[in-house]
């Protein structure tokens, strides 16, 4: 088990233009969480998956914004017609939601670029 | 609404020498977790180490201890014997007790060892 993947590592994308995002958590992890850090900021809960049903989403995430979790493996977060106000750093988190002992595990995150 | 706030943006320590680094928050919880991240330039989350607000005893992992001060609302990391890999921002990061891991983090310090 190699962690939590996110592809692309880095993406320079023209205002206006849709991006998509890709997290593959570990695997048999029920839980998967969204969240966005922009420069000099710890990050902000965007979005929270319990196997394949969203059961929340931040303020933060705009009607532009959308998340899917198909069959509860991977899952995609998409930006539609981006502004340079998303630019920032989209992290992915999985685990195994077991009350107290449950424990967050990262990825390396994508940098998004707004031109 | 919970905040979490690091007083200090930048703290440096010799090779070898203790650091503490400071975090409140604020909460009207009584049931809930509290953490400390490692965000090396690799960017990947670490946790460092985790403390439950109903146990009073202050949390250890190897040169990574807390000092957990309830009533105070205070948590604070201490580094023991700093390593140069230990250079990396620290976030203090706070969740409410229940069903998700919905994580609120302050805007981190920056620790720089020197050899």
């Amino acid at each position: 088990d190699t962690g939590v993947s996110q592809n692309p590592r880095h993406k320079i994308t023209k205002r206006g233009q849709n991006v998509t995002f890709r997290c593959d958590p570990i695997s048999e992890h029920n839980r998967l969480y969204w969240y966005r850090q922009t420069l000099g900021q710890g990050p902000e809960f965007l979005t929270y998956f319990q196997n394949e049903a969203q059961l929340e989403k931040s303020r933060l995430l705009s009607d532009r914004f959308s998340a899917e979790r198909p069959k509860g493996s991977f899952s995609t977060l998409e930006i539609q017609r981006t502004e340079q106000g998303d630019s920032a750093m989209y992290l992915c988190a999985s685990s195994l939601g077991a009350g107290s002992t449950e424990k967050l595990f990262f990825g390396s995150g994508t940098q998004l670029s707004v031109l | 609404a919970q905040t979490v706030t690091q007083s200090q943006p930048e703290m440096s320590v010799q090779e070898a020498e203790t650091v503490t680094l400071s975090c409140t928050y604020d909460t009207s919880e009584s049931d809930y977790y509290l953490f400390w991240y490692k965000q090396p330039p690799s960017r990947q989350m670490i946790l460092v180490i985790r403390q439950e607000a109903y146990k009073q005893q202050n949390a250890t992992e190897n040169r990574f201890s807390v000092n957990f001060q309830k009533a105070a609302k205070s948590f604070s990391l201490k580094i023991s014997d700093s390593q140069l890999g230990d250079a990396a921002m620290y976030f203090c990061a706070y969740t409410p007790g229940g069903s998700n891991y919905k994580l609120t983090f302050g805007k981190g310090t920056l620790l720089t060892v020197n050899p």
